[in-house]
């Protein structure tokens, strides 16, 4: 079974920072492209960060470029989102979610759960 | 900028009717669009990938189709845990397109 958590979310002050990792496990993690979609309160989805396979594939939204930092450990079936600078507008659950294939420009077949980030004073 | 604009913003159906569910993408993306269904407190489920797959375990009730610009999700056979919010995605997310049951 395919399972994706994530863990790290919480409330931060604006101008914070805050770290989200997602286990992943079921799969063969370092075969994967991986990404962060988030969801504003009341709001749709938004792709923010994704990461190939390997690390050398990147990609960020204009929103996030410049403040956050995708990475990943395939020793750990570990991917992480670091995320400096935080805004209110950053206030989201934070989805993990798994490519389709070894890039990022495919489909996301599976998802974690979310985790909640609160920035706010 | 590449944008999915997808309509209606909402359908309100009753049980039992179809629902038809759209999304333009700005320019072509061959086939390669997929479909999501996220319920309340859940997170997204894909539904079809490649524009007209279903994914594992998804009811036969739930077919797409379409290619180049305009795609379509078609709902048959309405039932009340298919109240949702339905989203395509393809590079970017459209809007979403939320079903309620009369």
């Amino acid at each position: 079974e395919v399972k994706l958590v994530e863990s790290g979310g919480g409330l931060v002050q604006p101008g914070g920072s805050l770290r989200l990792s997602c286990i992943v496990s079921g799969l063969n993690f370092n075969t994967y492209g991986m990404s962060w979609v988030r969801q504003a309160p009341g709001k749709g989805l938004e792709w923010i960060s994704g990461l190939s396979d390997s690390g050398d594939g990147t990609f960020y939204a204009a929103s996030v470029k410049g403040r956050f930092i995708i990475s990943r450990d395939n020793s750990r079936n570990t991917l992480f989102l670091q995320m400096n600078s935080l805004r209110g507008d950053d206030t989201a659950i934070y989805y993990c979610a798994k490519d389709s294939g070894s890039d990022i420009w495919g489909y996301f077949d599976f998802w974690g759960q979310g985790a909640l980030v609160i920035v706010s004073s | 900028e590449f944008v999915l604009t997808q309509s209606p913003a909402t359908l309100s159906l009753s049980p039992g009717e179809t629902a038809t569910l759209s999304c333009r993408a700005s320019q072509s993306v061959g086939t390669q669009l997929a479909w999501y269904q996220q319920k309340p407190g859940q997170a997204p489920r894909l539904l079809i990938y490649d524009a007209s797959n279903r994914a594992t375990g998804i009811p036969a009730r739930f077919s797409g189709s379409g290619s180049g610009t305009d795609f379509t999700l078609t709902v048959s056979s309405l039932e009340p845990e298919d109240v949702a919010v339905y989203y395509c995605l393809a590079v970017s997310f459209g809007g979403g397109t939320k079903v309620e049951m009369k």
